[in-house]
This record gives C-alpha cells, sequence and structure tokens, in this order.
C-alpha cells in the first residue's frame, strides 16, 4: 500500500518569512496529493491539492509542487502570518483505492 | 446547508460503557471514514465505508465496530469503553468523483 513520509515534524518561522514543508510517497499510482490545514481544537480542511498531470499549482500565499518522478511533493507558504500556525497534513491517494494516506504532520508556529 | 455533522462533540463515561459516536453528511457522499486522533498528532484511520452495507477495517486496529446501513450515516460503536479509547474521533465523507475528503467538527470522548 502507500506510505507518506512528511518532514519536518515541527517548523518555526518568523512572521514574514516562507514555510517548506516536504512529503514523499511510495505507490507509483497515487495521483492526488492535497494537504490539510488543522487549526488547534478544529478539523482538519483542505487547503490546496494537486493532481498528478500538474507540476504545480497555487492559491494566493500558498502553492503545491509535484515531482512524479521523485516521487515527492511539497507545499510551500509565502509571507507566513500568525493565523497560518497550525498542523498541516499531506496525503496521497491513487489508483483505483480512493482511501488517502497521510503523513504524520507538520506543526507550524509562525512567530509575531 | 450540506456538512458533516458530529455528535457528541464531547463525551466523557466511566469504564465497561457502551458508546456510539454518530456521524451523519448531507452532502450525497458514498464513501465515508472514521479516524482516530491525538490532538495535533497523526490521523489513524480506523474503519472506512465505500456504500451501503460496505464497511471495512482500517490501518489502524480498534475494538471499535461500525454500520452503514443509510448512504448519509456512518456511527461507530464501542461495546465497552476502556481508558485507552480516550482520543479524538473524526467522521468524514468523500466525494468519489474528485477524491475531496471533508471532516466532521470531531467527537472528544474521555474514558474515565
Amino acid at each position: 500500500g502507500e506510505n507518506v513520509e512528511q518532514h519536518p515534524s515541527t517548523l518555526s518561522v518568523q512572521e514574514g518569512d516562507s514555510a517548506v514543508i516536504k512529503c514523499t510517497y511510495s505507490d507509483s499510482a497515487s495521483n492526488y496529493f492535497p494537504w490539510y490545514k488543522q487549526e488547534l481544537g478544529k478539523r482538519p480542511q483542505l487547503i490546496i491539492d494537486i493532481r498528478s498531470n500538474v507540476g504545480e499549482k497555487k492559491d494566493q500565499r500558498i502553492a503545491v509542487t509535484l515531482n512524479k518522478t521523485a516521487k515527492h511533493f511539497s507545499l510551500h507558504i509565502t509571507e507566513t502570518q500568525p493565523e497560518d500556525s497550525a498542523v498541516y497534513f499531506c496525503a496521497g491517494c491513487g489508483g483505483s483505492n480512493y482511501k488517502l494516506t497521510f503523513g504524520k504532520g507538520t506543526l507550524l508556529t509562525v512567530n509575531p | 446547508e450540506a456538512d458533516i455533522y458530529q455528535t457528541p462533540r464531547y463525551l466523557v463515561i466511566g469504564t465497561g460503557k457502551k458508546i456510539t459516536l454518530e456521524c451523519s453528511q448531507t452532502m450525497g457522499h458514498d464513501k465515508m471514514y472514521w479516524y482516530q486522533q491525538d490532538p495535533g498528532m497523526e490521523l489513524h484511520l480506523i474503519h472506512y465505508s465505500y456504500g451501503v452495507n460496505s464497511t471495512e477495517k482500517g490501518d489502524l486496529s480498534s475494538e471499535s465496530t461500525v454500520s452503514r446501513i443509510r448512504t448519509e450515516h456512518f456511527p461507530l460503536t464501542l461495546e465497552s469503553a476502556r481508558p485507552s479509547h480516550t482520543s479524538q474521533y473524526l467522521c468524514a465523507s468523500q466525494n468519489s468523483g474528485a477524491n475531496v475528503l471533508t471532516f466532521g467538527a470531531g467527537s472528544r470522548l474521555t474514558v474515565l
């Protein structure tokens, strides 16, 4: 089955700096890669996703890149703000298997 | 409003009690999932269903059971709760066509 590794487990940045979280996956059949943000005490919410026919996708200050050859994808947050502080989860999903396999999460702290 | 609803949000019970966590979605999704999560930690898949009368165990072994008699309803039951069951339980549903997973607000269970 799919295995998704996520790094780093914790990340601390200064407000205004960029943050990058990286994930690798094992199943070459995976074709859908979402990113979820979970604020303290709240449910995980989808913030951006990418499919395997696209190399990069951007939505305002967040972007995701995908390298299918290397089987890794990354979340980029620019101009970070304190409200970006949360746990971020990457996931992979592929082929006929609809289940998402999640990474272990990254706790991002943006210091004012 | 189309969403996924979980009740109760918080539950404190004694050891040995039987509990059922309710999950209902009004989005017409055929796929539903239960995750177990300790605060800020990994999302562990414990059960999933791809449709009525279809249930499967997830990646993390769980003493809970589930049923799927109606498309919109996916309750989780613990026959005899123990302190080790103390955790947050997140229900989710999925749009098959887009693979997007939507989470409920969660049920936080404490077993004394």
